[in-house]
């Protein structure tokens, strides 16, 4: 079966460790992406890559790090800079990077930081 | 600034009926995005246009351009269709703006 894994779905960590969350798809999709969302907010925009080994900035990427060494795969890492990692993060990927076209989500990750 | 605004925040409803959700946005968009969030948080596509209307068994979504807005209808509502629609917007660049979604409950 074709899709997007994210794992684990719930992830806990104390206050001042970094932490990596797997995004990981078997659709030969070229772009990937990683959205946050907290209660009563739109999803927004992380971090997004268009292809290997390149990636950019969203609106909110402070305090987070990426990689995209695979085409398969995108890791973010939540660093002790990022001042309130408590959410719940999805990843996506899409066939191009152009945003009309149609994106497949992640089953995400909550991530509590105690 | 490239706004998506959401309406109803919240939505009850008996089952069988017609359900409308609306969306707005702030400037013309390259394309319009209608996806569905289920209570485990997994987010689905249901429809992407950019003109006039699509329909998916009882889902129907529209645009209008001119007025900047879409609808999604669902026929014949079920409590499997309680999720939370999310509408978001192609402003023209690689990413989305999203709205911040409607839930939907329908009751048996």
């Amino acid at each position: 079966d074709g899709g997007i894994t994210q794992s684990p779905k719930y992830l806990f960590r104390k206050e001042g460790q970094n932490v990596t969350l797997s995004c990981e798809q078997n659709l030969n999709h070229d772009a990937m992406y990683w959205y946050r969302q907290d209660p009563g907010q739109g999803l927004r925009l992380i971090y997004y890559s268009q292809i290997v080994n390149d990636f950019q900035k969203g609106d909110i990427a402070e305090g987070y790090s990426v990689s995209r060494e695979k085409k398969e795969s995108f890791p973010l890492t939540v660093t002790s800079a990022q001042k309130n990692p408590t959410a719940f993060y999805l990843c996506a990927s899409s066939m191009d990077s152009g945003s009309a076209d149609t994106q497949y989500f992640g089953p995400g990750t909550r991530l509590t930081v105690l | 600034k490239n706004e998506v605004e959401q309406s109803p925040q919240n939505l009850t409803a008996q089952e069988g009926e017609f359900i409308t959700i609306n969306c707005s946005y702030s400037v013309g968009i390259s394309a319009l995005h209608w996806l569905q969030q289920h209570p485990g948080g997994g987010i689905v596509s249901l429809f992407m246009l950019s003109s006039g209307k699509k329909k998916h068994g009882r889902l129907i979504a529209t645009i209008n351009i001119q007025e900047k807005h879409s609808s999604l209808h669902i026929t014949a509502s079920h409590p499997r269709d309680s999720a939370v629609y999310i509408c978001a917007a192609s402003f023209g660049n690689e990413k989305l703006t999203f709205g911040t979604g409607t839930r939907l409950t329908i009751i048996p």
